[in-house]
């Protein structure tokens, strides 16, 4: 499994766009880089998920450049309710028997 | 959201005695999953189900047991409950194995062994 890094915390204010960055050097082929949205007292929840270029849904877009080794979730115009820990995993979960490995996120903490 | 219940939500238990979690769906998914939360730790997957009767261990199955006789039921059991099994417990489902297949989590039960 693909290891990855990403910062523990990060600050941000209502309005602004907030883009959280995971390294994952030693992505394989045939993985796929998903980020999962965990507010206080809840279980995690899928945001997005990519392989290559960029991929936008309702609530973020996803930026992975050609050599994949690093991935941007971005979200825009955040408010207080996007405070929460945003984890980057990485695998194509074939050879993983669809453990998700979570390591410890990133606490994103949107202030007024 | 997805049909994913845990039950207790919360519970207080002593060092040594049996304790069981249970997670029902009403999804018809195939995959149950067992992770716990820790500080500092993250989720880590304790144990799996890939079907009816059909399970495997996770990185912390220790300690921990499960059972899946039915579908929609996947049971986790402290055969004898630690303090260190105090614990944020999810389960998760979903209907096919591997990353690209997204997993839905459960609200959490949470654990405290005294």
């Amino acid at each position: 499994l693909a290891k990855t890094t990403q910062p523990i915390s990060m600050d941000s204010y209502e309005g602004q766009e907030v883009n959280i960055t995971c390294s994952h050097n030693n992505i394989a082929t045939n993985d796929y880089i998903t980020w999962y949205q965990q507010f206080p007292s809840q279980g995690p929840r899928f945001i997005i998920q990519g392989y290559k270029t960029k991929v936008t849904n309702e609530v973020a877009s996803l930026f992975i450049p050609a050599d994949r080794k690093s991935s941007t979730l971005s979200l825009p115009r955040v408010s207080l309710s996007d405070t929460a820990v945003y984890y980057c995993l990485v695998g194509d979960g074939h050879n993983q028997g669809g453990k998700l490995i979570f390591g410890q996120g990133t606490e994103l903490s949107v202030k007024p | 959201d997805a049909g994913i219940t845990q039950s207790p939500r919360h519970k207080v238990t002593e060092t040594g005695t049996p304790v069981t979690l249970r997670c029902h769906q009403t999804e018809n998914h195939r995959y149950m999953y067992w992770y716990r939360q820790d500080p500092g730790h993250g989720l880590r997957l304790i144990h799996y189900s890939y079907g009816v009767k059909d399970t495997d261990k996770g990185e912390v199955s220790d300690g921990y047991s499960v059972s899946r006789s039915k579908t929609e039921d996947f049971l986790l059991t402290l055969e004898s409950a630690t303090s260190s099994q105090t614990s944020v417990y999810f389960c998760a489902i979903s209907e096919e194995q591997g990353l690209n297949y997204e997993q839905y989590f459960g609200p959490g039960t949470r654990l405290t062994v005294t």
